[in-house]
């Protein structure tokens, strides 16, 4: 049962375009919503992160949009760099402190 | 301040054999998550341990597979009687604790092993 659905499996962006990528919960008890950044052969790297509270966090490129009636959320990155090609995954975690993860999204930005 | 350590970093196995993978968290850290990732797949959760204690392991095949957490040294993922179906790449995470729960989950540089 995948608790966090992801979308879409992969995206090619043109240097310079903007990168979406959107996930969707069902469990309310949700509490924490983060992004991980995984380049190949390494482990995932915490990227940004947000708590249902608000509805839209920003760290440089990086800009997290929550949407908590529709129970979604979504990683914009802007100005996309061939250096943020990676798979990205979203996160969320229960009220178990335990971390639910989505398929990822292989993000490929063209030069 | 060293991240999470993970070994062995590669293992190869034949179909039978017991793998064991260990994981140090980060100093201070009492949260360790297990997580599975099949090439070009997701990160699937197996198991998440505190101290002596398994808090979840919903994630966790029911058979040949089990997890720790020992009062000291490292967890341990331990597969006996391995298949190839078992050949993935196999990552721990550890958290700190913070108020309202665990925090932001750390990764190592996960454990590949590859069954004969």
């Amino acid at each position: 049962q995948q608790q966090v659905k992801q979308s879409p499996q992969s995206l090619i962006v043109q240097k310079g375009g903007i990168s979406i990528i959107n996930c969707a919960y069902e469990n309310t008890a949700f509490d924490y919503f983060p992004w991980y950044q995984q380049f190949p052969g390494k482990g995932p790297a915490l990227l940004i992160a947000i708590r249902p509270d608000v509805s839209e966090k920003k760290e440089g490129r990086f800009t997290i949009s929550f949407n908590k009636s529709a129970k979604q959320f979504s990683l914009h990155i802007m100005d996309s760099q061939p250096g943020d090609s990676a798979t990205y995954f979203c996160a969320a975690r229960g009220g178990n402190n335990d971390m639910r993860f989505g398929a990822g999204t292989r993000l490929t930005v063209k030069p | 301040n060293a991240g999470v350590m993970q070994n062995p970093r590669h293992l190869v196995r034949r179909r039978g054999q017991e793998a064991r993978l260990r994981c140090s968290p980060m100093k201070g850290h009492s949260h360790v998550y297990w997580y599975r990732q099949l090439p070009e797949e997701g990160l699937k959760f197996m198991v998440y341990l505190q101290k002596e204690n398994i808090i979840d392991e919903s994630g966790m095949p029911k058979e040949r597979f089990s997890a720790e957490f020992p009062k000291e040294g490292p967890s341990i993922l331990r597969i006996q009687q391995v298949v190839r179906g078992d050949s993935a790449a196999y990552f721990c995470a550890s958290s700190p604790v913070e108020q309202g729960g665990a925090g932001e989950l750390f990764f190592g540089e996960g454990s590949r092993l590859t069954v004969l």
